[in-house]
């Protein structure tokens, strides 16, 4: 079955940069977009940007340009989502999601950025 | 790109039916039948309900329904059941190739 396991929490300072990964496993890893989206401590679903199947393309919400790089290896069925200059409003679950209407979803990533 | 309008609570007792909308603009909702709905329970992972607008995913209950008018898409529940009590997201993408989420919506069963 399709399966996206993503890294473990994580503890960052402000102006440090979190790299988050997840893994699929149960598909063809290579045909399928990949979605990042956040949510903050008791807050809503927040899109953060896709990323093709060959990984040659990116779109990310304006919000989060030049802080955000997606990145996908194809040998390893793995997608990451680098985050630049934390602030403390970055804190929140991290999720991956499969395909243009994110059909599968990862467990989640916390990451907590604290001083 | 702001988030799509949802009510943010939507109550019903056992039984009823109730309707969640999802409103956005013509660069969005209204421009394409990519509208989504998600279901949350507290703590986990969103799980898919419905795409393109009115497409249930394998294993959804028929309970869960959705349509679209003009900028507006909606969720409808019938027989509304205890278990149905959660968070629910509306997304749709957008004139500017990216997707944008709604602002959510506490569904409580009375």
């Amino acid at each position: 079955q399709v399966q996206l396991v993503q890294s473990g929490a994580e503890v960052k300072k402000p102006g440090a940069s979190v790299k988050v990964s997840c893994k699929a496993a149960g598909f063809t890893f290579s045909t399928y977009s990949m979605h990042w989206v956040r949510q903050a401590p008791g807050q809503g679903l927040e899109w953060m940007g896709i990323i093709n199947p060959g990984g040659a393309s990116t779109s990310y919400t304006q919000k989060f340009q030049g802080r955000v790089t997606m990145t996908r290896d194809t040998s390893t069925s793995t997608v990451y989502m680098e985050l630049s200059s934390l602030r403390s409003e970055d804190t929140a679950v991290y999720y991956c999601a499969r395909a243009r209407r994110l059909d599968s979803w990862g467990q989640g990533t916390l990451v907590t950025v604290s001083s | 790109q702001s988030a799509l309008t949802q009510p943010a609570s939507v109550s019903g007792s056992p039984g009823q039916t109730i309707t969640i909308s999802c409103t956005g603009t013509s660069s969005d909702v209204g421009g394409y039948n990519y509208v989504s709905w998600y279901q949350q329970y507290p703590g986990k992972a969103p799980k898919l309900m419905i795409y393109e607008v009115s497409n249930r995913p394998s294993g959804v209950s028929n309970r869960f329904s959705g349509s679209k008018s003009g900028n507006t898409a909606s969720l409808t529940i019938s027989g509304l059941q205890a278990e149905d009590e959660a968070d629910y997201y509306c997304s749709s993408n957008t004139s500017s190739s990216t997707y944008v989420f709604g602002s959510g919506t506490k569904v409580t069963v009375l």
